[in-house]
């Protein structure tokens, strides 16, 4: 596997179901983050992880939660979804260093549908 | 705050024509890097180029070329004889040189007709 990779790529879920999406990063960086992409809206940063403590979360719901083991995966555990929260979550990786924050590499996403 | 702006919401040109894509940033932070980035059907962002707020050279790579116009807080995207695999949504976005956050624009849907 190379860059980064999300698993599923597909989810339909309830509004009661739990879930998880994953992602794996192989390019060795030390960054990780989550977007939302919603149909017509910007993409909208929801959290930011650095060397696997959060350091950014954009007013996200609790409905939303992330998990960074290590710096190679990020897991963004969903519960109790809204119809609202069907998006395309886009997970990043960078290489940041002593201040200067470098360009994202991006997976293909997770396209989610809750029902 | 920051904020891009991409006024072009979609755009359709025949192969082998010239395209550009708009993009025009607000910021208040002296150094900052701006980006652009290329969404086809499968969904994955994929990075093209980043410029730093104190690199106003424009640069080509192939058929791509990008205009950096501090003046007019503007850095626009030119596809020189597009081709139909360069059908996709454009995105421009900027992050101040003090943090992470990318602000990204709303995007360009280009079509490229065979």
């Amino acid at each position: 596997e190379t860059g980064v990779t999300q698993t599923p790529r597909h989810l339909v879920m309830g509004m009661t179901n739990k879930k998880s999406l994953k992602c794996e990063q192989h390019l060795g960086h030390n960054a990780m983050y989550w977007y939302k992409q919603s149909a017509k809206k910007p993409l909208e940063l929801m959290f930011v992880y650095n060397f696997k403590e959060q350091t950014e979360n954009n007013s996200v719901p609790s409905r939303f939660s992330p998990e960074c083991p290590n710096s190679s995966h990020l897991f963004l555990h969903l519960h109790t979804l809204q119809p609202e929260d069907s998006a395309l979550y886009l997970c990043a990786s960078s290489q940041d260093e002593g201040g200067t924050y470098n360009e994202q590499f991006f997976g293909p996403g997770t396209r989610l549908t809750v029902l | 705050a920051q904020k891009v702006t991409q006024a072009q919401t979609e755009i359709s040109v025949v192969e082998k024509e010239d395209v550009t894509l708009d993009c025009v940033y607000e910021t208040r932070d002296t150094t900052y890097y701006l980006f652009w980035y290329k969404q086809p059907p499968s969904g994955e962002l994929v990075f093209l180029i980043r410029r730093n707020s104190f690199d106003e050279q424009n640069e080509i790579s192939g058929r791509y070329s990008w205009n950096f116009q501090k003046s007019t807080s503007s850095f626009n995207f030119t596809i020189t004889a597009s081709q139909v695999v360069d059908s996709a949504v454009y995105f421009c976005a900027l992050r101040p040189g003090s943090a992470r956050q990318l602000t990204f624009g709303s995007g360009t849907q280009l079509t490229v007709l065979p």
